[in-house]
């Protein structure tokens, strides 16, 4: 079956621009994850949905980040006035619950901020 | 708070080599512990897991056992391929997090196998 994916696969923008990145999740996965991996670093966690709420957004670094889920499927990570330390690839992950089950990870987005 | 720490690479093995990839973690819970990859050009898989003390998660001729005693997990295999060439990821998700997994990444290992 289909994976995650995620659009676009590259994203160049700049300072100060507003950006959108998306992720469709494994269909029936009610958990969603998205990250955030600096070059040459591990993913770092931003932000986890059950269903269609966000859980746990104690990884968003400030407030230009936000992200929904409006159907408890499709997730939009927006940011805005990005800055040049944005520049990283964004990854989605799902999971078919919350409960400690494997996440399965997208391909990710690779937002450069000129 | 929790982390990571893995061994920095890139590591660079002969075919059939043996292969160990060292990772330790900080933790204030009883965490479960995790080895990732990212073959080129793909997403990150998981590879293996253990969610307790003294468990062993293995996969594809890897393994790696849990050690709270020395808050370890390495990962090693006993001969390497040239298609193992990928960047490896240790990870921890603590069970306090609240019924899901958080997961917290170290910096990746990249292996190189030549032939």
């Amino acid at each position: 079956g289909a994976g995650v994916s995620q659009t676009p696969s590259n994203k160049v923008t700049e300072k100060g621009k507003y950006v959108e990145l998306r992720c469709d999740p494994i269909s029936g996965h009610t958990a969603l994850y998205w990250y955030r991996q600096s070059l040459g670093q591990g993913p770092e966690f931003l932000i986890y949905f059950q269903g269609t709420g966000a859980a746990d957004d104690s990884g968003l670094p400030n407030d230009r980040f936000f992200a929904v889920r409006p159907e408890g499927s499709v997730s939009t990570l927006k940011i805005q006035r990005t800055e040049r330390g944005d520049s990283a690839v964004y990854l989605c992950a799902s999971s078919p619950s919350g409960a400690y089950n494997e996440q399965f990870f997208g391909p990710g987005t690779r937002l450069t901020v000129l | 708070g929790d982390s990571v720490t893995q061994m920095e690479g890139p590591v660079t093995l002969s075919e059939e080599a043996f292969l160990t990839i060292n990772c330790t973690y900080t933790a204030t819970g009883y965490p479960s512990l995790f080895w990732y990859v990212q073959y080129p050009g793909e997403g990150l898989q998981l590879l293996l897991k253990a969610t307790k003390a003294d468990d062993k998660g293995s996969n594809k001729g890897f393994e790696a056992t849990y050690r709270k005693e020395t808050t370890s997990f390495h990962l090693e295999k006993g001969s390497v391929q040239v298609s193992d060439s990928a960047v490896y990821f240790c990870a921890l998700s603590d069970r306090i997090s609240g019924g899901y997994n958080k997961l917290i990444f170290g910096a990746g290992t990249r292996l190189a196998v030549h032939p």
